[in-house]
């Protein structure tokens, strides 16, 4: 079952700030974070572990909560560049990966 | 070349054409993997390739033949597809399938369109 993320659409000016959420009704090993701009492959953001952690660059971070089974990936100080659809996945421990809808994020100046 | 290159970038074809996409990954990973891309749809993985062996298969119609050679390639051939099989065709590799630690690296992609 996929996992639900929310919401669906963010429109940001540059310096904002955003939290896009990823949930699961199953119990999680990993939560996987990409980025996808128009027209290109998903690129690889941050792979959070089973234990609570929280993990960051630059000015992107994300927090896994598995007791919720959610994960947040936090942007802040947006820039033009973090225009794109931000995905989650999620694995069981020895499952395959499952992506969420998606979020499309937009960042104006 | 680096990473995971996909060939062709964009293909147009007929519902009885016979066509084959290619994917190869210069990352030394096992496994790989198809996705497909619809508008307005999640992710959706079609096959998984583990050491050259298939280890799923998510409920793909038979018109989509995978072929793994060896870790390095995988094909996708297409035979008698339908106007709905139009999608972005995502190649992807990874070090471990049956891990969730492990990051995919994904290609640029196959633009299909069915006609």
């Amino acid at each position: 079952q996929q996992p639900v993320q929310s919401p669906q659409a963010v429109i940001l000016r540059e310096g904002e700030d955003a939290v896009i959420n990823c949930s699961s009704s199953k119990a999680l090993y990993s939560v996987h974070w990409y980025r996808q701009k128009h027209g290109e492959a998903p690129v690889f953001l941050m792979i959070l572990l089973k234990g609570g952690e929280q993990k960051g660059h630059d000015k992107i971070s994300a927090s896994f909560n598995e007791k919720k089974q959610q994960s947040s990936l936090y942007l802040t100080a947006s820039q033009l560049s973090y225009s794109g659809t931000y995905f989650c996945g999620t694995t069981s421990r020895y499952g395959k990966l499952t992506f969420g809808q998606g979020t499309i994020l937009t960042v104006h100046p | 070349e680096t990473g995971v290159t996909q060939t062709p970038r964009h293909l147009v074809m007929g519902m009885t054409n016979k066509k084959s996409l290619k994917c190869e990954q210069h990352l030394g990973h096992n496994a790989m993997y198809w996705y497909k891309q619809s508008a307005k749809k999640p992710l959706e993985l079609m096959f998984v390739y583990n050491f050259k062996e298939q280890t799923e298969n998510n409920s793909v119609p038979s018109r989509f033949s995978p072929e793994c050679p060896n870790s390095s390639h995988l094909f996708l051939h297409l035979h008698t597809l339908q106007p709905e099989d139009s999608a972005l065709y995502l190649c992807a590799s990874s070090r471990d399938p049956t891990s969730g630690s492990y990051e995919q690296y994904f290609g640029p992609g196959t633009r299909l369109t069915v006609t």
